[in-house]
């Protein structure tokens, strides 16, 4: 009974490295989003996907690209990292307007 | 643009009180609110949904309240324990997109012994 698995849980990168984050759950949700804490900030929508081959933008998406391999899975993809992309990252899936389940996170640092 | 506001920042309570988290938004317009629990360097648990059309959700020790016309929820915990020590989050879902969810930036309770 995993529900939504992220990996890694850790990670540091160089400024200009990239890197994928990845995402699974197994309770066969059309929604999958990903989400960033920072301190003193709630959590931050940066992309979503309502079903499984769309893909849509959300509050913070500048330096983030994502895939929606299947509909089990849904990975994160920085490009070029930015110290300002350190932060904790969480995954998530739902049905429509119901219970989020999130992940356990994967916790960046970019130097 | 919604916000979402939780006070007190932090609480500390000695174990068996009774206890009120307050999240207040400032679009009534919303299709649910949810509270989720928060432990150091975990995810977040989702412990009550309530939909726009509801008053109150029970959970165990846990009752959550939503007034939409007055923009605010309250979690109420009975019987405090220390295990209940956490962070404790509200987001609400706002119409015109399920995808609009708003964070509170979370309550920090500590239940002491």
């Amino acid at each position: 009974n995993a529900g939504v698995t992220q990996t890694p849980k850790f990670q540091v990168l160089k400024t200009g490295q990239s890197m994928t984050l990845q995402c699974a759950q197994d309770m066969n949700h059309n929604s999958m989003y990903w989400y960033r804490q920072d301190p003193g900030m709630g959590l931050r929508l940066i992309y979503y996907s309502a079903s499984e081959g769309t893909t849509d933008k959300g509050e913070v998406p500048n330096g983030y690209n994502v895939s929606r391999l299947n509909k089990r899975e849904f990975s994160l993809r920085l490009e070029s990292a930015a110290p300002s992309q350190t932060s904790v990252y969480f995954c998530a899936s739902s049905e429509l307007r119901t219970v989020k389940f999130f992940g356990s996170g994967t916790q960046l640092s970019v130097l | 643009k919604q916000e979402v506001t939780q006070i007190p920042a932090a609480l500390s309570v000695p174990e068996g009180e009774n206890l009120v988290l307050n999240c207040s938004f400032t679009d009534s317009a919303i299709y649910n609110l949810q509270w989720f629990r928060q432990d150091p360097g975990k995810g977040l648990t989702s412990l009550l949904l309530i939909q726009s059309s509801q008053r109150e959700q029970t959970s165990g020790r846990l009752n959550a309240s939503l007034d939409k016309s007055s923009g605010r929820s309250t979690l109420y915990i009975a019987a405090s324990q220390p295990g209940d020590s956490a962070t404790y989050l509200c987001a609400v879902v706002t119409s015109g997109g399920y995808q609009k969810v708003t964070f509170g930036i979370g309550t920090k309770l500590q239940v002491i012994p």
